[in-house]
């Protein structure tokens, strides 16, 4: 139930496309619901996080959008860049659980030029 | 965003040795700081949660005698292998939230190879 399972494992997306990568959860106390982007060698940083009572933020060219019925996430990047391929990892945090971020499983994006 | 460092940022050592790793947050007092560890091609896996002046808090399967913490001030945690082997080589990183703790900022990990 503290799983966060993260889609697709790896993508490929040509530039200036959009890239969209897929979370869901099962755990309802999860409060809120972060993005990390990583590049090789250096620790993760916060890219967009949203809270469960509002469907979407946008910020610049990244948007979550959230659906709380079905207990799913997304991440749409959109004009997609070279400069983008990176891991990005969906978490989501329950306050009861003492902060602790869980984790999906990593989705490696490459944007061809 | 907050900034959270780490030393040293990649360290060797022999098998059987004992490194120690800081975090530090440079410029927010950090009441939490976490702990994860991440293999190759993996995702972070927390290892431990600190809060400032008490023990930690370890997930299950973490050993705490060989995985030592220590968060002794609101800008500094230390993680300690003791008796490091090669299956404990990986990439650790730490992260710091303040309060609220609706954030948590990562540090830029520490590679540890063991010899």
């Amino acid at each position: 139930q503290q799983q966060v399972k993260q889609s697709p494992q790896s993508l490929i997306v040509q530039k200036g496309g959009i890239s969209i990568i897929n979370c869901a959860y099962e755990n309802t106390a999860f409060d809120y619901f972060p993005w990390y982007q990583q590049f090789p060698g250096k620790g993760p940083a916060l890219l967009i996080a949203i809270r469960p009572d509002v469907s979407e933020k946008k910020e610049g060219r990244f948007t979550i959008s959230f659906n709380k019925s079905a207990k799913q996430f997304s991440l749409h990047i959109m004009d997609s860049q070279p400069g983008d391929s990176a891991t990005y990892f969906c978490a989501a945090r329950s306050l009861q659980g003492a902060q602790k971020l869980v984790f999906g499983q990593g989705t490696r994006l490459t944007i061809n030029p | 965003g907050a900034v959270v460092s780490q030393h040293p940022s990649w360290v060797i050592c022999k098998s059987g040795t004992s490194v120690k790793i800081e975090c530090r947050s440079l410029d927010f007092q950090a009441t939490t700081m976490f702990w994860y560890r991440q293999f190759p091609k993996q995702s972070l896996m927390l290892m431990a949660t600190s809060n400032e002046g008490s023990k930690a808090t370890y997930e299950q399967g973490v050993e705490k005698d060989k995985f030592l913490i220590n968060h002794a001030s609101l800008t500094l945690s230390t993680l300690t292998v003791t008796s490091a082997h090669p299956e404990d080589s990986s990439f650790y990183i730490c992260s710091a939230a303040g309060t609220p703790a609706y954030e948590q900022f990562f540090g830029p990990g520490t590679r540890l190879t063991v010899l």
